[in-house]
């Protein structure tokens, strides 16, 4: 079954630093979105990604972050300058029409120290 | 922005019994999806589902649209059900999913 890859599983960052998420989403698919969950917390969405360009995004989604797909099959996520509060588990997902089909990556834990 | 409210929040079930998980939500939505956050963080896409009945196994869903609210049966539950119940919604044309509170499930031998 196609599936959704992120790596890496886990990053421990300094804060400050830029760290850079990366995914691969299902070949076939056109949309892709990052969402964050704060250890126990609920998923919030950050931004969606259509023919290369965001099609939305949250007040999360602020100057500090940046989405990118450099080639025909990676999508990463950027965090300029970490702070404490970034520390949380992000999902890359992609979909093929719409919503349906949604599918999520298994996440990367970041802890910013 | 559009609230979504699960209930329970917490459930501890026998291994063998059956639950009903409710998403309740306070306005009209596109579409509606269940999930499932097993123990290690993986979010598993339960159903697509933003109105009638589906039944996947031991899953079934239903959701009525009309009165803003889904839930999610698990019958014979195992302890492989065990973990964190979501479900999301869809509003507006951009995908963009808002995820319910959750429903934390753990399943005793």
């Amino acid at each position: 079954e196609p599936e959704v890859t992120q790596t890496p599983s886990h990053q421990v960052t300094q804060m400050g630093q830029e760290v850079i998420l990366r995914c691969v989403p299902i070949s076939n698919h056109l949309y892709f979105y990052w969402y964050r969950q704060i250890l126990g917390q609920k998923v919030e969405f950050l931004v969606s990604f259509y023919n290369n360009e965001i099609s939305e995004k949250s007040e999360i989604f602020d100057d500090q972050f940046s989405v990118e797909r450099p080639d025909g099959s990676n999508f990463t996520l950027k965090i300029r300058s970490t702070k404490l509060e970034d520390s949380a588990m992000y999902f890359c997902a992609s979909s093929a029409a719409g919503a349906y089909g949604y599918t999520f990556g298994s996440g990367t834990r970041l802890t910013v120290v | 922005g559009i609230q979504v409210e699960q209930s329970p929040p917490d459930l501890i079930l026998q291994e063998g019994a059956n639950s009903t998980l409710r998403c309740n939500f306070s306005d009209s939505v596109n579409n509606l999806q269940w999930f499932h956050q097993n123990p290690w963080g993986q979010l598993i896409n339960l159903f697509y589902i933003p109105s009638g009945t589906k039944q996947n196994g031991r899953l079934s869903a239903t959701t009525v649209a009309t009165e803003r609210y889904s839930l999610l049966y698990i019958s014979s539950s195992q302890t492989t059900d065990s973990g964190v119940y979501f479900c999301a919604v869809e509003t507006g044309g951009g995908n963009k999913l808002t995820f319910g509170t959750g429903t934390q499930l753990k399943v005793e031998l």
